[in-house]
């Protein structure tokens, strides 16, 4: 049973350039979230999807956005990339249909490095 | 306003001792749950510990162990007889548990724990 999964591992941008990270959820997940964890923080919330839907969205600007597909996997996109937006990026999934909301499974993480 | 506060940046210890990671939480609401996590330096957060607002029973897990008061809004976790392996950052976080599934998890800031051989 594969946990979650992100892709790529490591990352690096330019500034103003644009990235997508992709996220596929644990085995009978269908809720994904998203998080940001600057070097020497803790995680912080971005979005959540679900539904193919966004559900909830924490304080970060619009220049970052996602997608949930059919298969429940998820992106996230970041325009216009600066180099505060270097960090730790760690996808998290969980079960809305199975009620065990609480539990949120993380994956690896994406590395971004903006330069 | 939900606020988890790990006051503790780095502790390091000696093996064998044993250490105690303290976390205050802020929420208004009556049901949350509670959480702690490792990170390793490959970066995945590895889930310890959930308890909900409910249950104030303290929790012992081998060397781990935990100590929820609600009283004092808090929520410790003692490693007991350290070992060089439990270092790690440790992240203390609360969610409160809302109508829909997976509300958001809101992190201290960690704690960086390292055990000296």
């Amino acid at each position: 049973d594969a946990g979650v999964t992100q892709s790529p591992t490591h990352l690096i941008k330019t500034r103003g350039q644009q990235v997508t990270l992709r996220c596929s959820p644990k085995s009978g997940h269908d809720t994904v979230s998203w998080y940001q964890q600057a070097l020497g923080q803790g995680p912080q919330f971005i979005f959540q999807y679900y539904e193919e839907e966004e559900r909830q969205r924490g304080n970060f600007p619009d220049r970052f956005s996602g997608h949930q597909f059919p298969n429940y996997s998820s992106e996230l996109n970041v325009n216009a990339l600066l180099l505060g937006d270097s960090a730790l990026y760690l996808c998290a999934s969980s079960s809305e249909l199975a009620g065990t909301f609480y539990e949120q499974y993380f994956g690896p993480g994406t590395r971004l490095t903006v330069t | 306003a939900q606020k988890v506060t790990q006051a503790q940046t780095e502790i390091s210890v000696v093996e064998k001792e044993d250490v105690t990671l303290d976390c205050v939480y802020e929420t208004r609401d009556t049901t949350y749950y509670l959480f702690w996590y490792k990170q390793p330096p490959s970066g995945e957060l590895v889930f310890l510990i959930r308890r909900n607002s409910f249950d104030e029973q303290n929790e012992i897990s081998g060397r781990y162990s935990w100590n929820f008061q609600k009283s004092t809004s808090s929520f410790n976790f003692t490693i007991t007889a350290s070992q060089v392996v439990d270092s790690a950052v440790y992240f203390c976080a609360l969610s409160e548990a809302g109508y829909s599934s997976a509300s958001k998890i809101i992190f201290g800031s960690g704690t960086r724990l390292s055990i000296r051989p």
